[in-house]
This record gives C-alpha cells, structure tokens and sequence, in this order.
C-alpha cells in the first residue's frame, strides 16, 4: 500500500524557517518525480515544488523562488521541503504527492502557520 | 501560467440526477505529439486530501464509479457526475499537466439539493 506521511509543519513567526518531510513506502520511491502541493485554509489547491527522481531536474512556482528548496534521499525514501523567510501567504496544508503530471496518491497533509 | 478556470463556483443536484462541472484553459493543453490532453480531475471531501479521479481528460483512475466521466479537448473539458450519490458531495479541482508551474482550477462545490 502507497504511504505519504509529511511531517514538520509548526507555528512559526514571520520571517522563519521550518523543513518538512515526507516518508514514502509502499513503492520504489526513486523511481518517481514528486510534489509539494500546498492549500490555504479555505482556499484550492496551489502547486508548490517538484523534484525528478535522481534530484538533477527541479522547479518551484514563482511565489515561493528563492525562499523554498525541495530535496529528496532516495536511501530514506524522503522527499522534503525547506520553508525559509516564511510569509503569511505561507500558511496553508503541505501535501506530500507522487507523481509530476497528474497526481494519484496523496499524504494527508501538514499545516504550516505563519503568524506572530 | 495556464490560468484553469471552474463553472460554477457551486451547484447543488438532487440525488440521483446530473451534476456537470466545466473547466476551461488559458490556452490548450492538448500535447499534439501524443495526441493527450494533459487534464486530470480530483474530488476533495472535508477533512481528506484530494483524490485522483480523472486523467488524460478521460482516463477514470483505477476504483473510481463509472459514474464518474470526463471530457473535453483543447480548451474545454467537462467533469459529469451521471448519477449524484451522497457521498459524493465534495469539492471538485481540474489541473493541467501541459505546463509548468501545474496550476489548478479555483473548484467546484457539490451538494445536495
């Protein structure tokens, strides 16, 4: 059975950091590309990052440019999201998603809340 | 950007009738090599992450109720609910995989009339 679990997700203050991670199992991790899918309270579903499966091919939607790095360990089966300089625009459900066109398996998210 | 845009924001049917939901594109996202529209559909109850319903525009994912049926090309594409069932009240996305960023429609709430 296909397993996303994120974890990490916190308050944090404006301006801060936070990294969250995803345990996979349930497939051959390393052969997928992955996605960070994100969703404000109340609000659709908004792309965030993805990584090709050996981590050389990446690319991260123009809001989060230079504040956001996705990685990945294919040996620990996790993919993870480095959150720095973070806004309240930030605040939203961090899914874990398989795949890099449509997305068919899901985590059940991690909230990150920015506020002070 | 592809900007996907979802008609109507909301629509209640009753159980057991039609329910359509449109998604329409900023540009086509049919990819003229292999002749597949990049289109997949998700429906997002209360509580739970999204679920994959549709791909390729017309594609239903594995376990998904023949009442679930998608269509469309180019521009153009159409999420049909043949027979409403309770539990498929939810919140609906279209997303393109054409181009990236992958963005996705605003969404569609079905409920119960």
């Amino acid at each position: 059975e296909v397993q996303l679990v994120e974890s990490g997700g916190d308050l944090v203050q404006p301006g801060g950091s936070l990294r969250l991670s995803c345990a996979a199992s349930g497939f051959t991790f390393s052969s997928y590309w992955m996605t960070w899918v994100r969703q404000a309270p109340g609000k659709g579903l908004e792309w965030v990052a993805n990584m090709r499966q050996d981590g050389g091919e990446k690319h991260s939607v123009d809001s989060v440019k230079g504040r956001f790095t996705i990685s990945r360990d294919n040996a620990k089966n996790s993919l993870y999201l480095q959150m720095n300089s973070l806004r309240a625009e930030d605040t939203a459900v961090y899914y874990c998603v398989r795949g890099v066109t449509y997305f068919d398996y899901w985590g059940q998210g991690t909230l990150v809340t920015v506020s002070s | 950007d592809i900007v996907m845009t979802q008609s109507p924001d909301s629509l209640a049917v009753s159980l057991g009738e039609r329910a359509t939901i449109n998604c329409m594109s900023s540009q086509s996202v049919l990819y003229s090599s292999s002749n597949k529209n990049q289109l997949a559909w998700y429906q997002q109850k209360p509580g739970q992450p999204p679920k994959l319903l549709i791909y390729w525009a017309s594609t239903r994912e594995s376990g998904v109720p023949d009442r679930f049926s998608g269509s469309g090309s180019g521009t153009d594409f159409t999420l049909t609910i043949s027979s409403l069932q309770a539990e498929d009240v939810a919140v609906y996305y279209c997303q393109q995989y054409y181009s990236t960023p992958r963005t996705f429609g605003q969404g569609t709430k079905v409920e119960i009339k």
